[in-house]
């Protein structure tokens, strides 16, 4: 099955400052990537999707990078926010096309953003 | 438009006992799936019912499983209730419609078992 791998867990930033966040994975049919936010007692958001025919999208702050050929992909957050501050899942759907909405997540990165 | 919504927000059990959580897709929507989020394994996939069937399932033993009625609405059953099936269970629903693969999540029920 799908594995994700997401590096760093933890990512301190001093507000302004970028933010990147990497994962990688493993079934070569995986077609859809969301990133969700997750604050403390709520649950995950989507923040920003990205299909496999595409590269890279970009929605304000936030932006995501897809490389198909070495299976990563990376959320980057420009012009950090102290709101930003929570934990970020990437996940994967390797069936996306079919149908599935069976998504496999990564461990998850605690982002603290510094005032 | 209202959000996922999934009740009980938290349930104290005891091991052998069992319990039921419900969710409330999005209006309009007809896939929900159900996932387990604890500090070590993180998101699991449980499982999805789409049309009142189930579509997709994850690798976790049959005490775990659900239903979901004509109107969309799930629910998500556990059987002989252990410690470690103490977790945060999200429920997230989607359009169900090929391509559109966007779920939404609800805030989530916090299951202890004692």
């Amino acid at each position: 099955g799908e594995n994700v791998e997401q590096h760093p867990s933890t990512l301190s930033v001093q507000e302004g400052d970028s933010a990147v966040i990497k994962c990688t994975y493993s079934d070569s049919a995986s077609n859809y990537f969301p990133w969700y936010k997750q604050e403390l007692g709520k649950g995950p958001q989507l923040i920003i999707d990205i299909r496999s025919n595409v590269g890279e999208k970009k929605d304000q702050r936030i932006a995501v990078t897809l490389n198909k050929t070495a299976k990563h992909f990376s959320l980057h957050i420009t012009e950090t926010q102290p709101e930003d501050s929570a934990v970020y899942f990437c996940a994967a759907n390797p069936r996306a096309g079919a149908g599935s909405y069976q998504l496999t997540f990564g461990k998850g990165t605690k982002l603290s953003v510094i005032p | 438009k209202a959000g996922v919504t999934q009740t009980p927000r938290y349930l104290i059990k005891t091991r052998g006992q069992q319990v039921t959580l419900s969710c409330s897709p999005i209006s309009g929507h007809r896939s929900v799936s159900w996932y387990q989020q604890t500090p070590g394994q993180g998101l699991q996939f449980l499982f999805e019912y789409f049309s009142e069937t189930q579509r997709n399932k994850g690798n976790f033993p049959g005490r775990f499983s659900g239903r979901q009625f004509s109107n969309s609405r799930s629910e998500m059953n556990v059987s002989t209730l252990e410690l470690g099936d103490s977790a945060l269970y999200l429920c997230a629903s989607s359009s169900g419609t090929s391509g559109k693969n966007i779920q939404y999540f609800g805030a989530g029920t916090r299951l202890s078992v004692l």
